[in-house]
Formats: C-alpha cells, sequence, structure tokens
C-alpha cells in the first residue's frame, strides 16, 4: 500500500511568488493535514480537510489556503512568499477525523526555500 | 491552553542506557497522546500512543508513562541503541469538531556506541 505522496520534494522560490503543493494520501483514506515544520517553531498544524471540507485551521495567515478533491487528493497553496515562509511542509492522511485518535501517517514533505 | 511543552530539547545517551522525554499540557480535554519518530529526510512516524484512562502502554523498548494528575507523560526508551538517533514528538489531541494534533517542540536524540 503506497504511503503520503508529496509533491514537489524540492523546490526554490523567489518572494512575492506563490506556491502550490501537492499530496496525494493513502488510498481510502479521507482525512489530510497539513503541517508546518520550521526548526524554531516545530511542527504547526496549518489545516485539516475531510471529505473535501476544511475541517479545522490552525492560527496561520489568510496567504495560506488548501483544498481537497473528490478523490481525497489535497493541494495546499502560500500566496505572496515571505522568506520566514522557509519551511518543510508536511502532509498527512487518516482513515477517519485526525482529532478522533485516529493515526495519522505523514509524507516526506515538501522542502519550500524563499529567496 | 493547547500548548504542549517538551523537554529536553536535545538528549544524549550512551548505547544500552535509558532515553527519558517528558511533555507537560495544560488543556485538560487532551485525551489522546501519541509520540512520534522523525529521522531525518523523512516525515514523522507514529511510535506509540495511549490515552488517559491508563497510566503505562508498553511496546517493545518503547514505554509511555502518564501522569493524569499532573497532566505529564513521558516516553522512556530502554536498552537504547544507536538506530534510535531521531527526533521525537510528543502530541496531543482532544475529541471534538474543532480539535488539532497538537505537537510539542520536539526532543533530538543522539545514542552514541
Amino acid at each position: 500500500k503506497a504511503g503520503v505522496t508529496q509533491t514537489p520534494r524540492y523546490l526554490i522560490k523567489t518572494r512575492g511568488q506563490q506556491v502550490t503543493l501537492s499530496c496525494s494520501p493513502i488510498s481510502g483514506h479521507r482525512s489530510v493535514s497539513w503541517y508546518q515544520q520550521t526548526p524554531g517553531q516545530g511542527l504547526q498544524f496549518l489545516f485539516e480537510y475531510f471529505s473535501e471540507t476544511q475541517r479545522n485551521k490552525g492560527n496561520f495567515p489568510g496567504r495560506f489556503s488548501g483544498r481537497q478533491f473528490s478523490n481525497s487528493r489535497s493541494e495546499m497553496n502560500v500566496s505572496t512568499l515571505e522568506l520566514g515562509d522557509s519551511a518543510l511542509y508536511l502532509c498527512a492522511s487518516s482513515l477517519g477525523a485526525s482529532h478522533s485518535g485516529n493515526t495519522i501517517y505523514f509524507g516526506e514533505g515538501s522542502w519550500l526555500t524563499v529567496v | 491552553q493547547q500548548q504542549v511543552k517538551q523537554s529536553p530539547q536535545s538528549l544524549i545517551v550512551q548505547k544500552g542506557g535509558i532515553s527519558i522525554i517528558n511533555c507537560a499540557y495544560e488543556n485538560t480535554a487532551f485525551d489522546y497522546f501519541p509520540w512520534y519518530q522523525q529521522f531525518p529526510g523523512k516525515g514523522p512516524a507514529l511510535l506509540i500512543a495511549i490515552r488517559p484512562d491508563v497510566s503505562e502502554k508498553k511496546e517493545g523498548r518503547f514505554t509511555i508513562s502518564f501522569n493524569k494528575s499532573a497532566k505529564q507523560f513521558s516516553l522512556h526508551i530502554m536498552d537504547s541503541q544507536p538506530g534510535d538517533s531521531a527526533t521525537y514528538f510528543c502530541a496531543a489531541s482532544s475529541t471534538g469538531t474543532a480539535s488539532k494534533l497538537t505537537f510539542g517542540t520536539g526532543t533530538r536524540l543522539q545514542v552514541t556506541l
């Protein structure tokens, strides 16, 4: 069974640009969550989608957005990139909503560098 | 209220020793406490998890100890091995439509020979 797949794995963007990251969850999983990981802040929750609906959102500015498609694949978008957005962006999937104690499985992440 | 505090930030243990990582939380609504292990270049992977109805859970060399009254939980790695060298994250969540998994800041464990 394939794991959580994230693309692209590495990317470099210029300040002010926008970026779209993609996540394919484990087959059958309906919940997708996104996290930002930085050395100073650890793992910060961005948002969670379940059956195409955003269930929960973290404390990030509106420049961070996401969506989920009918096949459970998800994308997140960051507009007007800032240097501080440089981070590892992790996608995680689970069978049910993550708040219910369902095991969440992480992808290997997308490394974003903003220059 | 949603914060999970983790210590130490880094830990060096000799092979065969016991590694202990501690976490504390404030939100009494938390009812699920997983630990994740992350190797460089990889995403975090679930190691072991506990619910507050038990005080201890053991899986192989890994044990979670949970103290509900103190709002603390800890991970013990017995007979630590060099292959255990990784970053460990504690986390917590509660049941509810607005809940999310809140992570500690991580502990970088190095097991030396």
